[in-house]
């Protein structure tokens, strides 16, 4: 299996431009997570979802964030309209029922 | 006050040395994780546990649920080991993370 993959790896964009960050699970797991981190605040949990369904999102910093995963195979973190205070790497993580998470290599996202 | 704690915040051993990180946490735990992330930015989990021990090659976890604490701790240190080393506590649906632990590992 390739692991989780996450696209773009890099992606820079100015203030107010839409940013969609993507990631694809490994096959078989039923649950993903969206972290962000940032030097400022460390890691920190996003949204997860379960079985395709968003099981908590009290992590979502606000309605300028948003996330989907229409499929077992595909989710995207959307941020619209992207602030210079967005910037940080976001990492998607996926694992099977209790067992332990693998983490994808991480979108670096710069919004200047 | 941050639920996660961990100690110290940066380790510098000699290779060989045994090392040990702690982590100690306020909130009511599900399960307990402990993270690796190299300096290239990749983040791999190393181990899960809800209670007692698990070891893995040289690495080996404990965790003691009364006192809210677990210690990872490294055997034989490699300079390979460089990393940082991050506590992540699941209570329910929610999940808190330490600061990490920054180690380096001198040949």
């Amino acid at each position: 299996d390739a692991g989780v993959i996450q696209s773009p790896r890099h992606e820079v964009t100015e203030m107010g431009q839409e940013v969609t960050l993507r990631c694809k699970p490994i096959s078989g797991h039923n649950s993903l997570f969206w972290y962000r981190q940032t030097m400022m605040r460390g890691l920190e949990l996003l949204i997860y979802f379960n079985n395709n369904v968003p099981i908590d999102d009290s992590g979502m910093p606000e309605d300028r964030f948003s996330a989907k995963m229409p499929n077992a195979s595909f989710s995207t973190l959307k941020i619209q309209p992207s602030e210079p205070r967005d910037s940080a790497v976001y990492f998607c993580a996926s694992r099977s029922s209790a067992y332990e998470q693998y983490f994808g290599p991480g979108t670096r996202l710069t919004v200047t | 006050k941050n639920e996660v704690e961990q100690s110290p915040q940066n380790l510098t051993a000699q290779e060989g040395e045994f090392i040990t990180i702690n982590c100690s946490y306020s909130v009511g735990i599900s399960a307990l994780h402990w993270l690796q992330q190299h300096p290239g930015g990749g983040i791999v989990s190393l181990f899960m546990l809800s209670s007692g021990k698990k070891k893995h090659g040289r690495l080996i976890a404990t965790i003691n649920i009364q006192e809210k604490h677990s210690s990872l701790h490294i055997t034989a240190s490699h300079p390979r080991d460089s990393a940082v080393y991050i506590c992540a506590v699941r209570y329910g649906n929610q999940f808190y993370f330490g600061t990490g632990t920054s180690l380096t590992v001198i040949p």
